[in-house]
């Protein structure tokens, strides 16, 4: 079964920090690690990644991936409020068709 | 619409009563999902239609859950007897699957149920 770990469970920051939130893997099948941020409903897709070591960018947000450590971190530089979220790691896998997500990281962005 | 489109938005019912949540994909998804999401929770996934193929309900909690699909399109999600560990948010999601990559899910604002 595949098991996928975000850490922290919670952070905290202000305006203008950058935050490193992270998520390991455990699959027999991968095949891609997506990041999602849920702002009050809907979780909204950000990144999509396959390949270790090729960052993917957007903006202040940024991510990569490591194949062989098994896991992922997603980078947000001079945060905003509006950075407030759950942020949710995914993983597709050994559980086909579906993907299998983390508990998520709640980030709270104080002016 | 273009996005994925949930109903109702919030359901408050009564212990043991029966409810239904239903779903509309983005038009021409192929693969529609069920997902759960309770307070403070990540996604626990429910069930998951491809097409014509046979649902995979691996995920479902108990035979009080079923969900169906109609004519490939809404999914109709149904909790038989609730209970109150029943209360979370029912998020539908949708993708235009191409080969054995999940790939990006669209999904849904999600119904809120809240068993009393």
């Amino acid at each position: 079964e595949d098991k996928v770990v975000q850490s922290p469970l919670s952070l905290v920051v202000h305006e203008g920090d950058t935050v490193t939130l992270n998520c390991s893997y455990e699959v027999t099948n991968f095949r891609s690690l997506l990041w999602y941020k849920q702002e009050k409903k809907a979780p909204t897709f950000l990144f999509m990644l396959t390949s270790s070591g090729i960052e993917k960018k957007s903006g202040r947000l940024s991510s990569i991936l490591d194949k062989k450590e098994l896991f992922s971190i997603l980078n947000i530089t001079a945060t905003q409020t509006g950075d407030s979220a759950i942020y949710l790691c995914a993983v597709d896998g050994t559980s086909y068709g579906k993907l299998t997500f983390g508990q998520g990281t709640i980030l709270t962005v104080h002016p | 619409g273009a996005g994925v489109s949930q109903s109702p938005s919030n359901k408050v019912t009564e212990k043991g009563k029966d409810v239904e949540l239903r779903c509309d994909p983005i038009s021409g998804h192929t693969a529609l999902y069920w997902y759960r999401q309770s307070l403070g929770q990540g996604l626990e996934f429910l069930i998951y239609f491809q097409g014509n193929s046979a649902p995979d309900k691996s995920g479902l909690p108990s035979d009080r859950f079923s969900a169906e699909r109609t004519g490939g399109s809404v999914s109709t999600l149904t909790i038989q007897r609730t209970q109150q560990e029943d209360s979370a948010v029912y998020l539908c999601a949708s993708s235009q699957r191409q080969g054995p990559n999940t790939g990006e899910l669209f999904f849904g604002e999600g119904s809120r149920l809240t068993v009393l």
